[in-house]
């Protein structure tokens, strides 16, 4: 079984100040890690993937696989990153290729 | 730009009734789902569909069924909707073989 977890439900920073954001993962096989934002009153979309080793709006993310973590990170936090963060994975179960998501993070950047 | 919509923003139907959500995306993917978004509680995977007239059961399917008659629309059904049916349900497609899944706007169901 494939499964997620964000320990944080909410997360409030400071403008400016450091942002991570947890997830581990627990996978049997080599996974495939993402990251999706929900920005308010927007759709859920794609922030970024492990495979893609980029960074996204200053946001970037490594794969551990020894912590088996993938803990998203950004040096100063804008307000405009205060949205709903997703965790998921990409794994193979049953024969289909599947996605799990995290419970999600909600990230509060205070001016 | 891929599309992907849903047929209502909002909806409130009765306990016992039959539900229909639409979801139509316009870039010819294989793959669509059918997710419900909880606070405290994440996306869970309902139904999903490899391709037309194709579907398999997600995490959380009971109480739910889907149809797929055509490529670009995957249905979600309430067969006798119920209180706590109450969610948000985000509908998202993906091209077979790529990794990024596009989301439609959501619709928020109410069942009283």
């Amino acid at each position: 079984a494939q499964r997620v977890t964000q320990p944080e439900k909410l997360l409030s920073v400071f403008k400016g100040a450091p942002v991570e954001l947890k997830c581990n993962y627990s996978y049997s096989g080599s996974p495939e890690l993402f990251w999706y934002v929900q920005y308010s009153r927007q759709r859920l979309q794609l922030l970024l993937r492990h495979i893609s080793r980029e960074s996204i709006k200053g946001f970037t993310a490594d794969l551990n696989k020894g912590e088996t973590s993938f803990h998203l990170k950004k040096p100063f936090a804008q307000e405009e990153d205060s949205a709903m963060y997703y965790c998921a994975l990409k794994g193979v179960s049953g024969g289909y290729q599947k996605v799990t998501f995290g419970i999600g993070t909600k990230l509060q950047v205070i001016p | 730009d891929v599309k992907v919509t849903q047929s209502s923003r909002y909806l409130v139907k009765r306990t016992g009734e039959k539900v229909f959500l639409e979801c139509v995306q316009d870039m010819d993917h294989e793959n669509m789902f059918w997710y419900r978004q909880d606070p405290g509680l994440g996306l869970r995977l309902i139904y999903f569909s490899y391709d037309v007239k194709m579907k398999e059961k997600g995490d959380i399917p009971e109480g739910y069924s889907v149809s797929r008659e055509k490529k670009e629309r995957f249905s979600l059904i309430l067969e006798s909707a119920s209180t706590n049916q109450t969610s948000m349900y985000l509908c998202a497609s993906r091209l077979s073989g790529d990794n990024e899944q596009f989301f439609g706007p959501g619709t928020r169901l109410t069942v009283l």
